[in-house]
């Protein structure tokens, strides 16, 4: 199956410093890459949608200027949560999706846990 | 707005069956996921619904009727592993995924 990489799997920072977030699809292009946010015992919440090459469209209450995302290739995107802050503490998911239908399977990242102190 | 309910816990027995529900209202409807969870690690891919009746994909088997906004995943013969969070997910008009909270199942030997 499809396989799609996180790196870091987990990252204690600083409050105010910017932490970096990449994701890969290894062994397929990802024309489509989604950016989720899960805490603790709640379901996972769609922060934004990137497609290669263009900006991505980020969900109602989702600050894009904290929340950087860049998806530069069909293999990688990268999440920078920008001066962060205790309350950003979180799992943070990625998933992608090959071809051009919606209704192709996402494939999910294993998650980056960051810790803000 | 649009919702997906399903149980926050559910309990059950090492080698029994368990049957988990999702009811879901949305803006449309393109076919309804069930995804495994176990504790911090992402989601994993277990069955898509989009036509009325029951998959089945060995231990597992999931149901949907669309006209009563309707789910069920099946867990057969259940074995300690099974133990984790099921996510009900609908694809909506807009392609969007919408997640329920999950469902923890803790099974007991």
């Amino acid at each position: 199956g499809a396989v799609v990489s996180q790196h870091p799997s987990w990252v204690i920072c600083k409050s105010g410093t910017s932490v970096k977030i990449e994701c890969r699809s290894l062994d397929f292009q990802a024309t489509t890459m989604f950016w989720y946010r899960q805490f603790p015992k709640q379901s996972l919440m769609l922060m934004a949608t990137s497609n290669e090459g263009s900006k991505a469209t980020y969900e109602q209450g989702v600050e894009k200027d904290k929340f950087l995302i860049n998806h530069a290739s069909l293999t990688l995107s990268t999440l920078t949560v920008t001066s962060a802050h205790p309350e950003d503490s979180s799992f943070y998911i990625c998933s992608a999706r090959s071809g051009t239908s919606e209704l192709n399977e996402q494939f999910f990242g294993p998650g980056t846990r960051l810790t803000v102190l | 707005g649009q919702n997906i309910d399903q149980p926050t816990e559910m309990t059950a027995t090492e080698g029994a069956i368990v049957q988990i529900n999702c009811t879901y209202q949305t803006s449309g409807f393109n076919g309804l996921f069930w995804y495994q969870q176990h504790a911090g690690e992402a989601p994993t891919f277990l069955s898509y619904n989009v036509l009325d009746g029951l998959e089945e994909k060995g231990r597992f088997s999931s149901f949907l009727s669309r006209s009563k906004g309707y789910s069920y995943l099946l867990l057969k013969e259940l074995q300690m592993k099974d133990s984790a969070s099921y996510l009900c997910a609908v694809m909506d008009s807009n392609y969007q995924l919408i997640w329920g909270a999950g469902t923890k199942l803790i099974i007991k030997p």
